[in-house]
């Protein structure tokens, strides 16, 4: 069964210092992935997505994601994070069964301290 | 502003009681999403729809019910409110089930 695992339930990192998320996924076949971020009392924003091609992909709000299949892994990377970064951040992957659902993960907290 | 939008943001129900979330959108997707978030577990599908007159159930339908008269809306339906029903409820919407979903801004509901 598709299943997606973020290790960090939650992460802390100072303001200014560079971030990584973590995101395993297990599927079948070619996966589609997908990083969402959701600030408190709102709905997610996606951030930035992979369907195929180059590996390292670019979002908006200066995040990347690099895709490696060996590892069946898709990290959420930021070179500086800014205090409103803090928020709960879902890493998915796109099935192609009921209706092209997203698989999510349980998501990582982060907080940015000053 | 096109988008999702979903109503009530907030609500409180006593166990057994009923009650409808509203979800619409205006950008013409034909797949339609409802999705339930409980903490430390992401997102469930309950159910999902490709297109007006078309529903199925997701991952977690027990205790729900939808519609999907026209392709804007796409209401879900609690019929007797239960305690394991108490959580965020997002609706989200596709074009052609291509994964650019866009996501409400939810509906926090709690059942007491």
């Amino acid at each position: 069964a598709q299943s997606v695992t973020q290790p960090d339930i939650h992460i802390t990192v100072s303001e200014g210092a560079s971030l990584e998320l973590r995101c395993n996924y297990s599927y079948g076949a070619t996966p589609y992935l997908f990083w969402y971020v959701q600030s408190p009392g709102q709905g997610l924003q996606l951030l930035l997505k992979y369907f195929s091609g180059d590996t390292l992909v670019q979002g908006i709000k200066g995040f990347e994601a690099e895709f490696k299949r060996s590892q069946s892994s898709f990290n959420l990377r930021k070179p500086s994070v800014h205090w409103s970064d803090a928020a709960e951040y879902f890493c998915a992957v796109g099935v192609r069964e009921y209706g092209n659902k997203l698989v999510f993960g349980a998501g990582t907290i982060l907080r940015v301290k000053s | 502003n096109a988008g999702v939008t979903q109503t009530p943001k907030f609500r409180i129900l006593k166990i057994g009681q009923s009650m409808t979330l509203q979800c619409a959108q205006d950008m013409n997707h034909n797949y339609m999403y409802w999705y339930r978030q409980d903490p430390g577990m992401g997102l469930k599908l309950i159910y999902y729809s490709v297109g007006a007159g078309i529903t199925d159930k997701g991952e977690v339908p027990n205790g729900y019910n939808v519609s999907r008269s026209t392709t804007e809306d796409f209401p879900l339906r609690l019929e007797l409110a239960a305690p394991s029903q108490t959580s965020v409820y997002f609706c989200a919407s596709s074009y052609e089930g291509t994964y650019g979903y866009t996501f409400g801004s939810g509906t926090r509901l709690t059942v007491v």
